[in-house]
């Protein structure tokens, strides 16, 4: 079955550092992944919409140039934190279903990212 | 502004069977109904979707109301794996690129 990889697991940065989060679609090409966080005890946010070759579409209240999202290729994206402070510290998740269909996502493991 | 409204959490004995609710009130025509469940430290993981007819795989049943405001995912005997968030989202028809809101799921405890 389709499956989407999420690197790294885990993250321990300090404070000021800039941390990139891949997510990749191994199996399937996706003009779309979506990137959530989640804080403990919580639901997931969607924070942005990841689109192949064009600007990601950002949730409202979601820094743009806080959270750099490039979607370079049809089975990559990338999420970058930059400048990333305590409060961002949060677990990371991506998505995404196959291109030009309306089947299930597909979701990464996640990314636990701790800053220091 | 979650679309979906869930109960905070269930409980169900191991083997026996668990129906988890879910109202959508708002649905449109082009929605489908998708259930995910969720581990913790882990991604959700895909459990059953459908449109109007209720739907069966070898993880749950999907029952869906006749006028779609409401479905009910069905885990036919509960195992101490099924332990888990179950979100219930809705995903607009015929296009991978629509997004979709969580809401806050239902958090299910299954006793030994």
């Amino acid at each position: 079955g389709a499956v989407v990889s999420q690197h790294p697991s885990r993250v321990i940065c300090k404070s000021g550092t800039s941390v990139k989060i891949e997510c990749r679609s191994l199996d399937f090409q996706a003009t779309t992944m979506f990137w959530y966080r989640q804080f403990p005890k919580q639901s997931l946010m969607l924070m942005a919409t990841s689109n192949e070759g064009s600007k990601a579409t950002y949730e409202q209240g979601v820094e743009k140039d806080k959270f750099l999202i490039n979607h370079a290729s049809l089975t990559l994206s990338t999420l970058t934190v930059t400048s990333a402070h305590p409060e961002d510290s949060s677990f990371y998740i991506c998505s995404a279903s196959p291109a030009g269909t309306n089947e299930k996502l597909f979701f990464g493991s996640g990314t636990q990212l701790s800053v220091l | 502004d979650a679309k979906t409204t869930q109960p905070n959490s269930m409980e169900s004995n191991e083997e026996e069977p668990v129906h988890l609710p879910c109202n959508h009130s708002t649905i449109s025509g082009t929605d489908y109904i998708h259930w995910y469940r969720q581990l913790p430290s882990q991604g959700p993981e895909y459990v059953i979707h459908g449109l109007t007819s209720n739907v069966n795989n070898r993880m749950a049943s999907l029952a869906i109301a006749e006028d779609r405001k409401s479905s009910t995912l069905i885990l036919h005997r509960a195992t101490l794996r099924d332990a888990a968030v179950y979100y219930c989202i809705l995903r607009p028809y015929n296009t991978n690129a629509g997004k979709s809101t969580f809401g806050d799921g239902t958090t299910l405890t299954v006793k030994p």
